[in-house]
């Protein structure tokens, strides 16, 4: 039982590069969302979604686009990379009365 | 809008001791969770226990109890019998039950817990 996966662990990229973040759970959860970790501030949610082809706003969504075409895969990606993206992000996912699973996080550095 | 507070960024606890984690919420729902997650050096993030607003009783997991006040919006973790791998940055999160179909979860900015051998 793999939970939920993110790829890559690492990344560098330049500024103004995009790329995007996988995320993928095998567990039917209908819940999934994406944040990211900064010294400080805690886990910030990007963006998240509620089931296949609906997908919400987070708290900092500016920068990042997200899609949700099957129940297993939410990826995130950076349309334009900045400086300011440099963080953690993870990826979680959960049932509606269940507690949130995390993927083991992606390092992004932005040059 | 809901928010969740840590005020201590950083504790220490002698191995064997026992040791209370803060966290305080605002919000003005009445159904709701409550949770404790660990993150490790291994940037995992492991939940360690969960509240449900309505139970009146606190919950435990082996070591780790909490203090819910729910008048009080205070959600506090003990740790008793600290141990080295209780090494870890604790942050806390608060997940509304009210309105389905949003899930989004809330965290406090963590709190660093130092074992001292």
């Amino acid at each position: 039982n793999a939970g939920v996966t993110q790829t890559p662990k690492f990344q560098v990229l330049k500024t103004g590069q995009s790329m995007t973040l996988q995320c993928a759970q095998d567990m039917n959860h209908e819940y999934m969302s994406w944040y990211r970790q900064d010294p400080g501030m805690g886990l910030r949610l990007i963006h998240y979604s509620v089931g296949a082809g609906i997908t919400d706003q987070g708290e900092v969504p500016n920068g990042y686009n997200v899609s949700r075409s099957t129940t297993e895969d939410f990826p995130l990606r950076l349309l334009s990379a900045a400086p300011s993206q440099t963080s953690v992000y993870f990826c979680a996912s959960s049932t509606r009365n269940q507690p949130q699973h995390f993927g083991d996080g992606t390092r992004l550095s932005i040059l | 809008a809901q928010t969740v507070t840590q005020s201590q960024p950083e504790m220490s606890v002698q191995e064997a001791e026992t040791v209370t984690l803060s966290c305080t919420y605002d919000t003005s729902e009445s159904d709701y969770y409550l949770f404790w997650y660990k993150q490790p050096p291994s940037r995992q993030m492991i939940l360690v226990i969960r509240q449900e607003a309505y139970k009146q009783q606190n919950a435990t997991e082996n070591r780790f109890s909490v203090n819910f006040q729910k008048a009080a919006k205070s959600f506090s973790l003990k740790i008793s019998d600290s141990q080295l791998g209780d090494a870890a940055m604790y942050f806390c999160a608060y997940r509304s039950a009210r309105v389905p179909g949003t899930y989004k979860y809330i965290f406090g900015t963590g709190t660093r817990l130092k074992v001292l051998a």
